[in-house]
């Protein structure tokens, strides 16, 4: 089985800070993991997504995710966080071994940038 | 442009009355998906499809149909509909390639109300 959690509903940062919005999953295999945003009024939009590789992965808006296998996490970062980019951020996972090739999302967190 | 369409955007409707809200996409995807987004619940699927006439149920799928007649094309159906029914409701299609769906592109979102 495989599940994502996303331990804050929101989080609040000033514009200018580094932001966090944190992302831990479980499954049996190896994870393919995926973060998606959702701005007001809109679908949710493809960020970035973690195959293999590299535990550091660019994506969109200078977005980055960092992977962490003995955590089990893949928390999104950003060095300096804008008000445009408060949204609702969706982190998602599947496992690559099989058994469920549909990927299972997180309820979301809420990220509010401060001016 | 790739994309994915729903209509209508925006729906009020009365308990009982048979529905449907309509799912484009135009990049030859296989797999495509339903969702309804709640507060507090975040993303949960109703029913997927992983190409022409072969689909299933996703978390939440009572009171809900869906057909796959063509691979572009995968619409929701409630036949009666109930005010629990009243949320957003997101589709989604993604490739679906060696048994793993991959990045999904998500429509506009339906606001759907059930008085």
């Amino acid at each position: 089985a495989q599940s994502v959690a996303q331990p804050e509903d929101q989080v609040n940062v000033a514009e200018g800070n580094p932001l966090t919005v944190k992302c831990t999953y479980s499954v049996s295999g190896n994870p393919y993991l995926f973060w998606y945003v959702q701005y007001p009024n809109r679908g949710l939009q493809f960020l970035l997504k973690y195959i293999t590789g590299d535990n550091l992965v660019k994506g969109s808006y200078g977005f980055e995710a960092e992977f962490n296998k003995s955590q089990t996490s893949f928390h999104l970062k950003k060095p300096s966080a804008l008000v445009s980019d408060s949204a609702l951020y969706f982190c998602a996972v599947r496992d690559k071994s099989g058994g469920s090739y549909i990927p299972t999302f997180g309820r979301g967190t809420s990220l509010i940038v401060h001016p | 442009e790739a994309q994915v369409t729903q209509n209508p955007r925006y729906l009020i409707t009365v308990t009982g009355k048979k529905l449907t809200v309509t799912c484009s996409q135009n990049m030859n995807h296989e797999y495509m998906s339903w969702y309804r987004q709640d507060p507090g619940l975040g993303l949960r699927q109703i029913y997927y499809s992983m190409n022409v006439e072969v689909t299933d149920k996703g978390d939440v799928p009572e009171g809900y149909k869906v057909s796959r007649k063509e691979k572009r094309n995968f619409p929701l159906i409630l036949e009666s509909p109930s005010p629990n029914q009243t949320s957003l409701y997101f589709c989604a299609s993604s490739l679906f390639r060696q048994g793993h769906t991959d990045t999904q592109y998500f429509g506009p979102g339906t606001r759907l109300t059930v008085l």
